[in-house]
């Protein structure tokens, strides 16, 4: 059964980097056509897409965060990772990695998800 | 102020039969663009209830359903229960903006 975890800091500190992996277990990521996505849930609020990763490494970045996003994979780690650079307040949230079934298409299964505060 | 509108909240009783909408546009749901939902237990990780417009994934129980039309998308649970009690979430892609899209959620409250 495919399995997904996120790993990473909880407090980062406006104007630095945030950086999450997500590790996959129950396969393995370079055997299939696998894509992996960010969703991001701030406190009491709706989600948003961050952005998606093929295995193979193409990216694709929602727009709005695009300038600040690098999404990269390590198929000998079956971990994907995540990092957001110059933070604020604004992307305090619970950080979620999931299978999205292709490009643009639905996220099954989800990791449990991971919150991010940003504050000095 | 997503681009998929969804209403705040919606309410029914035990057994009863509620729908959530999910409306778009012609640069998403109206141009063809497959929508799934999802439902968020409070407090838990959002899980997949319906993909590509109708499909139910195993274990989801056949209560929910899905249908979609125009520029716009529904989730029906019907033999309402309490145990339903959650946010709701649609999603599909949008071309014009290029990203996948959320609607805004819904919180359905048994009554």
């Amino acid at each position: 059964q495919l399995q997904l975890q996120e790993s990473g800091p909880g407090l980062v500190k406006p104007s630095e980097t945030l950086s999450l992996t997500c590790t996959v277990s129950g396969g393995s990521i370079s055997s299939s056509n696998y894509y992996c996505g960010w969703i991001r849930q701030p406190p009491g609020k709706g989600l948003e897409w961050i952005g998606t990763i093929y295995y193979s490494g193409s990216t694709y970045y929602n727009p709005s965060l695009k300038s600040r996003v690098t999404i990269s994979v390590d198929t000998s780690k079956n971990q994907f990772s995540l990092k957001l650079s110059s933070v604020t307040a604004a992307d305090t949230a619970v950080y979620y990695c999931a299978r999205e079934a292709g490009s643009f298409s639905w996220f099954d299964p989800w990791g449990q998800g991971t919150l991010v505060t940003v504050s000095s | 102020q997503s681009v998929l509108t969804q209403p705040p909240s919606v309410s029914g009783a035990p057994g009863q039969r509620v729908t959530i909408s999910c409306t778009g546009s012609s640069s998403n749901i109206g141009a063809g663009y497959d929508v799934h939902w999802y439902q968020q237990l409070p407090g838990t990780v959002p899980k997949l209830l319906i993909y590509g417009n109708i499909n139910r994934p195993s274990g989801v129980p056949d209560r929910f359903s899905g249908s979609k039309s125009g520029t716009s998308a529904s989730l029906a649970i019907t033999g309402l229960q309490a145990e339903d009690e959650a946010d709701y979430y649609c999603q599909s892609y949008d071309s014009s903006l290029s990203v996948s899209v959320f609607g805004g959620g819904t919180k359905l409250t048994v009554l």
